[in-house]
């Protein structure tokens, strides 16, 4: 039982150059969520997909886009990578409505030049 | 989007010394709050996760209280130690049960 893993670890773009961030959880989860976290800024929702086929906005969507694969996996792609987006992306799962807490992937570091 | 308000931004204080931060969100349309402890270069994790208005958990030093009338949390650690310094997270869950929306967090120090 992984948890959540995402891929890769640690990241270094060009300006401009695309990438997508993967995030798989094996626990079942109906809700997963992409998170950006920035000094002083705390963790940020980018996109949340409550459950699989629906992908919605959070706080912070401009310069990305997500896909809900299947029910495991959730990607987040920058099409057109900017200094701005420099920073470490969390994934994260959910159950579902209740009193479950919300598990946590490793981050992704990314550095964009 | 919500928003989701935590004082004080930073604390720094002396091993032994009790300690609280505030957690402010929208009352209306309330189905969960929960608290991560969040250490440099680890991921958050999950403290309490509270739902009913006059909640109060606890975890060893550190417990919990919830009012979701006025829309306020209370996080208290009682008999502050070094190894609880880290930032703390408060999050928002609405009656959708969709989105999770965070504040920006606590960040204790604590000196020995």
């Amino acid at each position: 039982n992984a948890g959540v893993t995402q891929t890769p670890k640690f990241q270094v773009l060009k300006t401009g150059q695309s990438m997508t961030l993967q995030c798989a959880q094996d626990m079942n989860h109906n809700s997963m969520y992409w998170y950006r976290q920035d000094p002083g800024m705390g963790l940020r929702l980018i996109y949340y997909s409550a459950s699989e086929g629906t992908t919605d906005k959070g706080e912070v969507p401009n310069g990305y886009n997500v896909s809900r694969l299947n029910k495991r996996e959730f990607s987040l792609r920058l099409e057109s990578a900017a200094p701005s987006q420099t920073s470490v992306y969390f994934c994260a799962t959910l159950l579902g409505v209740g009193q479950e807490t919300q598990y946590f992937g490793p981050g992704t570091r990314l550095l964009v030049l | 989007i919500l928003n989701v308000e935590q004082s004080p931004q930073s604390l720094h204080v002396q091993e032994g010394d009790s300690t609280n931060f505030t957690c402010s969100f929208p009352s209306s349309n309330f189905y969960a709050l929960h608290w991560y402890r969040w250490e440099t270069a680890k991921s958050p994790e999950a403290l309490f996760v509270m739902t009913l208005n006059g909640d109060e958990k606890k975890k060893g030093r550190i417990s919990a209280t919830l009012n979701t009338k006025e829309g306020y949390s209370y996080l208290y650690i009682k008999g502050s130690q070094p190894e609880d310094s880290a930032t703390y997270l408060c999050a928002f869950l609405n009656q959708a049960g969709t989105a999770l929306i965070f504040g920006k967090g606590t960040t204790l120090s604590v000196s020995s």
